[in-house]
């Protein structure tokens, strides 16, 4: 199936500052999608991306899709306490098959 | 609407025993499926079905089996239970397989 690759696992930052994760993909994907998931929580869907080089802008949240379509990003912008969770990508692959990356465990310190 | 309904929440099982979790969405979403989730390995596939009376094995099917005899429910069943199986069950509702995932709270299973 489908696999994505997610980097980093793990990041802390202080309040403030700036975050991003990323997904590689090795095959063209047809879209991708970003999901947050709160600490003993489950996945909410934040965006899809489909077109290649696309952009979009949710408040703080800046997600990209590469322009080959194997990778894309979530960038987060000065970062809030709010942000914490768990930031997932998932992809859809062969066999109708929904994939999901390992995801990037977020922790702000105030 | 309830969106995505999972049962039970919590439940603690011996090595053998089996069980089924519930999975019923109000949504009239055609594409259900079925994730567990392990610490620092993401969520992973277990049994998906894109319509009533279809169903197809995902990422780790062994040791789960799934029916849709209707829209609504995507029961999730273990055969056998073993403290492998130990994890947090995620079950997922789109209108498609290209749509939003609507997720349930989650049903964490603990085999002893």
């Amino acid at each position: 199936g489908q696999q994505v690759m997610q980097i980093p696992q793990y990041q802390h930052v202080q309040e403030g500052e700036d975050f991003t994760t990323y997904c590689n993909s090795s095959t063209t994907l047809s879209n991708i999608q970003w999901y947050k998931q709160r600490p003993g929580g489950h996945p909410v869907f934040l965006i899809q991306l489909v077109k290649s080089g696309e952009v979009k802008k949710q408040k703080r949240l800046t997600f990209q899709f590469g322009e080959a379509k194997k990778n894309s990003s979530l960038h987060i912008t000065a970062t809030q306490t709010t942000d914490v969770g768990t930031y997932f990508c998932a992809v859809s692959g062969g066999y109708q098959k929904v994939t999901f990356g390992t995801g990037t465990k977020l922790q702000v310190i105030p | 609407n309830a969106g995505v309904t999972q049962t039970p929440k919590f439940q603690v099982l011996k090595t053998g025993q089996s069980m089924t979790l519930q999975c019923a969405q109000d949504m009239n979403h055609e594409y259900m499926s079925w994730y567990r989730q392990d610490p620092g390995m993401g969520l992973r596939l277990i049994h998906y079905s894109v319509g009533a009376g279809i169903t197809d094995q995902g990422e780790v099917p062994n040791g789960y089996n799934v029916s849709r005899s209707t829209t609504e429910d995507f029961p999730l069943r273990l055969l056998s239970a073993a403290p492998s199986q130990t994890s947090v069950y995620f079950c997922a509702s789109s209108l498609s397989t290209t749509g939003e995932l609507f997720f349930g709270e989650g049903s964490r299973l603990t085999v002893l």
